[in-house]
């Protein structure tokens, strides 16, 4: 079975831009959820899709955004992009009635 | 919302030791508590979860206690192995959709 999938890996911006981040679940999950990783604010949680709809959302500004397909993949946004903004952006995607979340590689965003 | 405390934020041990990482919660409500190894470059892989009704899990060299009165849960990690070196991070989570609150992590090296 194929894991997560996150593309691109790796990319590098300017402030001011935005940056549209792309997350495909495992077969089978319809939950994406979306978090960001730095070193001093550690795992933080963005907000979660199931079925299309954004179901939670963590206390992130209006610039971060996202959204989810019929076929479950999930995009995400972010706009006017800030040198704090740089980061691990992990998805992780579980079935909807259980918990487990499996992780993806991340997309190391790096705001210049 | 849901805070968790996770503690050491680095750990050594001998190579045939055993290791212990703790994490403590306040949310009563929560009731899934997975653990997560992540080395480098790579995304968090989930390594055992708990759920509330449960005291105690066991997957080989690694177990998972909880303690609902106290609101604490470890991770036992015994017979370490050079390969157990990586970052640990505890989570906690409600039923309600899955939005993981994390620890800040636990650096864990085996001396061989």
């Amino acid at each position: 079975k194929a894991g997560v999938t996150q593309t691109p890996r790796y990319l590098i911006k300017t402030r001011g831009q935005q940056v549209t981040l792309s997350c495909s679940p495992i077969s089978g999950h319809r939950s994406v959820s979306w978090y960001q990783q730095t070193p001093g604010q550690g795992l933080q949680f963005l907000f979660e899709y199931f079925s299309e709809t954004q179901r939670n959302k963590g206390n992130f500004p209006g610039r971060f955004s996202g959204r989810q397909f019929s076929n479950s993949r999930s995009e995400m946004n972010v706009s006017t992009l800030e040198l704090g903004d740089s980061a691990l952006y992990l998805c992780a995607t579980a079935v909807s009635h259980r918990n487990e979340q499996f992780f993806g590689p991340g997309t190391r965003l790096t705001v210049l | 919302g849901e805070n968790v405390e996770q503690h050491p934020s680095t750990l050594s041990v001998q190579e045939g030791d055993s290791a212990v990482i703790k994490c403590t919660y306040s949310d009563s409500a929560s009731n899934y508590f997975p653990w997560y190894k992540q080395e480098l470059g790579k995304g968090p892989q989930l390594i055992i979860d708990i759920r509330s009704n449960v005291g105690e899990k066991k997957d080989q060299r690694i177990a998972v206690t909880l303690n609902k009165t106290a609101k604490h849960f470890s991770l036992h990690i015994t017979e370490t192995q050079p390969e157990d070196s990586a970052v640990y991070f505890c989570a906690a989570s409600r039923n309600t959709g899955n939005q993981f609150y994390f620890g800040t992590g636990t650096s864990l090296t085996v001396i061989p």
